[in-house]
């Protein structure tokens, strides 16, 4: 089972910032963040992990709560491209098995 | 470069039929992990190999089975297929190293239709 916890769904404005929540209040101390998205009917993408500092790329930011047990995927300037299921997967680093939750449907609306 | 590419596309099987699936992962790639997506639902774990090793193996019935070749391709094949089977089956691949087991490249996937 997954051990995060989404939203089933988020609405956006084109332009405004996206924040999406996760919570992952039984995360150990090896085990990272990851953010992965999937848009209709194409694997799913890599975007963002961390430990325990907020991270930034050029896709998006994450920030983690100093006691670990949440974080937030941030989308500064939303696109409708940006219109995805958005999964959130806590992991330690030394395994390949990611498990997916439902994840959370984000709406970019013009 | 290209990234990971799987075959078939699409694939259209009836029930007690086997299927054999592949994958070519990213050039440089050494691991190569599969899941299965049925529709509504987040990608399902089944396998994880690397360097032709099995590193990790997911909740699915022994009809299910894998392989990774010399070049690191690999292939996933089902036995007896059920309807239930019907689904996306997405590989991955990843630059293993230390850190670097989760960051995982997806396919386009293969559509498998079990009638």
């Amino acid at each position: 089972d997954a051990k995060t916890t989404q939203p089933p769904s988020m609405d956006c404005a084109e332009g405004r910032a996206a924040n999406l929540p996760c919570n992952h209040s039984t995360i150990s101390g090896n085990e990272y963040v990851y953010w992965y998205r999937q848009i209709h009917s194409q694997g799913p993408q890599y975007i963002i992990h961390g430990l325990k500092n907020n991270e930034t790329n050029e896709m998006a930011s994450l920030i983690i709560t100093e006691d670990r047990k949440s974080s937030t995927l941030i989308l500064p300037h939303a696109t409708l491209r940006d219109t995805a299921v958005y999964y959130c997967i806590v992991n330690p680093s030394n395994t390949g098995k990611l498990i997916f939750g439902q994840g959370t449907t984000l709406q970019v609306k013009p | 470069d290209a990234g990971v590419t799987q075959s078939p596309t699409h694939l259209i099987k009836t029930r007690g039929q086997h299927v054999t699936l592949r994958c070519s992962p990213i050039s440089g790639h050494k691991s190569v992990s599969w899941y299965q997506q049925v529709l509504g639902q987040g990608p399902q774990f089944i396998f994880q190999y690397y360097e032709k090793e099995e590193r990790g193996r997911g909740n699915f019935p022994d009809r299910f089975s894998a392989r990774q070749f010399p070049n690191y391709s690999s292939e996933l094949n089902v036995n007896a297929l059920l309807l239930g089977d019907s689904a996306l089956y997405l590989c991955a691949s990843s630059l293993v190293g230390t850190y670097s087991y989760n960051e995982q490249f997806f396919g386009p996937g293969t559509r498998l239709t079990v009638l």
